[in-house]
């Protein structure tokens, strides 16, 4: 079965420099999340996006902002990247809670950043 | 805000044994879904059960299954015939179902060793 997937896999960015993770989501699947998981971590929210409009908003700094595209996959821009901003970014994806079978959110590989 | 707890940083099980890893949360809301998913080495997070709030049945996926206990906001997971493949970082999240707020909560995760 298809999966979600992330691109890039790994990412080494120098301090303030920009960095665009990309999200492919299930394919029919409308509903996409954003997390960050630092080292020895527990996952964090970020943002989440439905039908291409923001959905709900977590702890995502402003230095970060994403969109959904008419194709569902997601984007998530980063900028004035700082050391503390290295983690591992998870992309999830679902499909808007109708039921309660389909709206479980599967996760891609993960991006890993390094901020050098 | 909901908070989930995990208070087993670290577990161990014998090959074949069984282990049971514990969570705990708060939340004022009646209705939700918990999950456990699995963090191997890999760091892929790959969902190893849910449980919808309103069946008081518990779920059970192969070797996997759940002591739900609502009134205690209590939500173990027991791996039963435990195989090396187990051994993962375990954590457990929580998923409001009120619109807008279908992030995923997770606990700090536990750790768990299958020694052969």
């Amino acid at each position: 079965a298809a999966g979600v997937i992330q691109s890039p896999r790994h990412l080494i960015k120098e301090k303030r420099e920009t960095a665009t993770l990309k999200c492919y989501p299930i394919p029919r699947h409308d509903t996409v999340y954003w997390y960050q998981q630092g080292p020895g971590q527990d996952p964090q929210f970020l943002i989440s996006f439905y039908e291409k409009m923001q959905s709900d908003k977590g702890s995502i700094p402003d230095r970060f902002s994403a969109q959904q595209f008419s194709d569902y996959h997601s984007e998530l821009n980063m900028s004035s990247l700082e050391l503390g901003d290295s983690a591992l970014y998870f992309c999830a994806s679902s499909l808007f809670p109708e039921s309660p079978f389909t709206d479980t959110q599967y996760f891609g590989p993960g991006t890993r950043l390094t901020v050098l | 805000a909901q908070t989930v707890t995990q208070s087993q940083p670290e577990m161990s099980v014998q090959e074949a044994e069984t282990v049971t890893l514990s969570c705990t949360y708060d939340t004022s809301e009646s209705d939700y879904y918990l999950f456990w998913y699995k963090q191997p080495p890999s760091r892929q997070m790959i969902l190893v059960i849910r449980q919808e709030a309103y069946k008081q049945q518990n779920a059970t996926e192969n070797r996997f299954s759940v002591n739900f206990q609502k009134a205690a906001k209590s939500f173990s997971l027991k791996i039963s015939d435990s195989q090396l493949g187990d051994a993962a970082m375990y954590f457990c999240a929580y998923r409001s179902t009120q619109g807008g707020s279908e992030k995923l909560v997770f606990g700090k995760g536990t750790k768990l060793t299958v020694n052969p």
